[in-house]
């Protein structure tokens, strides 16, 4: 089993809808939960950081971690052909040296208009 | 907004050489990291460095690899001689003090012939 599951896509959605983009885990010590943003052949952008379970919102996004069933969401509202990317969820437990994180493999988005 | 920068953006290589990929961290952190993501599959983590020492490092990261911070604003990746397999983005990122979350680079695109 995997330590971090994502559904790869491609996603395709039309401009102005709900977007919901989701991984599981395996690895029951991952205290930290981030949503990274990639362009084609860019750097991961942080888009989003939660500390265990519950909801954080910024703006469009909203970010869920459900730790007793592992999961995590990342909703977009209102989606924009800007938001067309590859999100990336990631995670980590802190080890005194830093934090490894561990990423899915991303999720291709294509916001049309 | 202060940011992780890389050079070069683009390297090609002959097999068997050496390469130095360089990343300038944003200033006041004091985690820094190495990922790398072959093309088409996920991000993975390469070594983490702390304090002027490697804190962690992966199963990939073996007697090829090296890490330097040679001054205070400097972090190096050498591979002393590169495979064909090395072909990929090299990613820098870094983090500050009681945060856990990390900041990429935009990459250096490192091609091995």
């Amino acid at each position: 089993q995997k330590e971090v599951e994502q559904d790869p896509g491609p996603l395709s959605v039309p401009e102005g809808a709900i977007v919901s983009l989701n991984c599981t885990y395996s690895n029951s010590a991952f205290q930290y939960f981030m949503w990274y943003r990639q362009y084609s052949r860019k750097g991961p952008e942080l888009l989003m950081y939660t500390y265990s379970s519950g909801n954080k919102e910024d703006g469009r996004f909203t970010a869920q971690v459900d730790k007793s069933s592992k999961y995590i969401s990342l909703f977009i509202r209102d989606s924009q052909p800007s938001d067309s990317a590859t999100y990336l969820c990631a995670m980590s437990f802190f080890t005194g040296g830093g934090n490894k994180l561990t990423f899915g493999t991303g999720t291709q988005l294509k916001v049309e208009l | 907004e202060p940011e992780v920068t890389q050079t070069p953006s683009h390297q090609v290589t002959q097999m068997g050489q050496e390469v130095i990929l360089r990343c300038v961290p944003i200033s006041n952190h004091l985690y820094f990291y190495w990922y790398r993501q072959i093309l088409g599959q996920k991000v993975e983590f390469l070594v983490s460095f702390y304090n002027n020492e490697i804190s962690e490092k992966s199963e990939i990261f073996d007697d090829q690899f090296s890490v330097e911070r040679p001054d205070g604003s400097n972090f190096t990746l050498k591979i002393r001689s590169t495979k064909l397999e090395d072909s990929a983005m090299y990613f820098c990122a870094s983090s500050d003090r009681g945060s856990e979350t990390q900041y990429f680079g935009p990459g250096t695109r490192l091609l091995v012939l």
